[in-house]
């Protein structure tokens, strides 16, 4: 009940297409949706965020998209460039007294030029 | 304005050893959260403090313990290391108990042999 499922496992897309990753929760009460992106050898930097309440957010050329009737959200990225090559976290988090954080698995996106 | 640090870089130990590994975060932030990354796979939530109290706390046996100080840094301790225990350890911070936008350090590369 506190996982969040990710995917795909790895994506290849060529320069300037959409990179779209998928992902599901069973939590309910889950209440921050975050997207990380991770550099090999970098801590993971947040991206965009986005809350239950809302179905659409866009930052620049990154838009997470969430469906609350189905626990679903993914993140699209538009006009993807070799420099977005890395691993992308989807996340959940959830305040009982103080937050935990759940990560998804990790997608790890190439980019070709 | 510094990110948020962490100490040692790199560290190798061998089983049945303890470990300590060190965070301070980033200027202005008072919360601390510590988890295990092991390769290819997501963050996985080991615990929170804020108030120099563990607030909430993931999965993990009690051979992971941790500390905040008065100046909001962080320890993290793991007693009788396994081989299993290998894993690049991520702290990240933020401000208040709530739901909000955390910043991660570049980790420590724990190793054990």
């Amino acid at each position: 009940q506190q996982q969040v499922k990710q995917s795909p496992q790895s994506l290849i897309v060529q320069k300037g297409g959409i990179s779209i990753i998928n992902c599901a929760y069973e939590n309910t009460a889950f209440d921050y949706f975050p997207w990380y992106q991770q550099f090999p050898g970098k801590g993971p930097a947040l991206l965009i965020a986005i809350r239950p309440d809302v179905s659409e957010k866009k930052e620049g050329r990154f838009t997470i998209s969430f469906n609350k009737s189905a626990k679903q959200f993914s993140l699209h990225i538009m006009d993807s460039q070799p420099g977005d090559s890395a691993t992308y976290f989807c996340a959940a988090s959830i305040n009982t007294g103080g937050f935990k954080t759940i990560f998804g698995a990790g997608t790890r996106l190439f980019v070709k030029a | 304005d510094a990110g948020v640090t962490q100490s040692p870089t790199h560290l190798i130990k061998t089983r049945g050893q303890q470990v300590t590994l060190r965070c301070s975060p980033k200027s202005g932030h008072d919360t601390v959260s510590w988890y295990q990354q092991a390769l290819g796979q997501g963050p996985q939530f080991i615990f929170q403090y804020y108030e120099e109290e563990e607030r909430q706390r993931g999965n993990f046996p009690d051979r992971f313990s941790g500390h905040q100080f008065p100046n909001y840094s962080s320890e993290l301790n793991v007693n009788a290391l396994l081989l299993g225990d290998s894993a690049l350890y991520l702290c990240a911070s933020s401000w208040g108990a709530g739901l909000v936008e955390q910043f991660f350090g570049p980790g420590t590369r724990l190793t054990v042999l």
